[in-house]
């Protein structure tokens, strides 16, 4: 069956980075669009962007770029995302999630971020 | 940015009876292939959101029947017949037709 199996919780500074993975398993990983969701404390979602591990095309929300960088590795059906110049703002749940018809349809665990000195 | 409103915030039902969300757009749903990119997702505590009605009224593989999405447009309803315990999470709305893709801002749905 379709898992998507995300990194661990991370504790990380303000202003550095983070890269999180998301590693796909039970489908053909180059040939569905992965999307990221984040959800951030007592909030909503909000959808970041897909990568296409095909062929690496990737679509981010505006509020998103410059952000988050998603990228994907073939040999190791995994797909990552990079958080960067964090801030309190950027703590929050994030999601991968595998299209299917357009949409994000089967999602990972999810990866908490905290942003803190 | 497409505003999904969804009404009521929070929704407390008899387990047996029907519980009903709404979602209303900024703009309409409607693709220009005639298809519309409305669906629907329950986030049961502690866990991820899960699909449950994708293009305004399909069940998604193993969604029970008693999950009824509908509407056209602008507007949208989930109807939940027979509520059950398992029911209870916050359900939101999604659309995938505009650019960027955006949640309504969830309705809580809790057993009385």
């Amino acid at each position: 069956q379709v898992q998507l199996q995300q990194s661990g919780t991370e504790l990380v500074k303000p202003a550095s980075s983070v890269k999180i993975s998301c590693k796909a398993s039970g489908y053909t990983f180059t040939s569905n669009y992965m999307h990221w969701i984040r959800q951030q404390p007592g909030n909503g979602l909000e959808w970041i962007g897909w990568i296409y591990p095909g062929n690496g095309n990737t679509k981010y929300n505006q509020k998103f770029d410059g952000k988050a960088t998603l990228t994907a590795d073939k040999s190791s059906s995994t797909a990552y995302m990079q958080l960067s110049s964090l801030t309190s703002e950027d703590s929050a749940v994030y999601f991968c999630a595998r299209d299917v018809m357009g949409i994000p349809s089967h999602w990972g665990q999810g990866v908490m971020v905290t942003v803190s000195s | 940015d497409v505003v999904l409103t969804q009404t009521p915030v929070s929704l407390s039902v008899t387990l047996g009876d029907q519980a009903s969300i709404s979602c209303r757009s900024s703009q309409s749903l409607e693709y220009s292939d005639g298809y519309t990119y409305l669906e629907w997702y329950l986030q049961k505590p502690g866990q991820s959101p899960q699909l449950l009605i994708y293009g305004v009224s399909n069940r998604f593989s193993g969604v029970p029947d008693r999950f009824i999405g509908s509407g056209s447009g602008t507007d949208f309803t989930l109807k939940i017949s027979r509520v059950e315990p398992e029911d209870l999470g916050v359900y939101y709305c999604f659309q995938a037709t505009h650019d960027p893709l955006t949640f309504g801002s969830g309705t809580k749905l809790e057993i009385k």
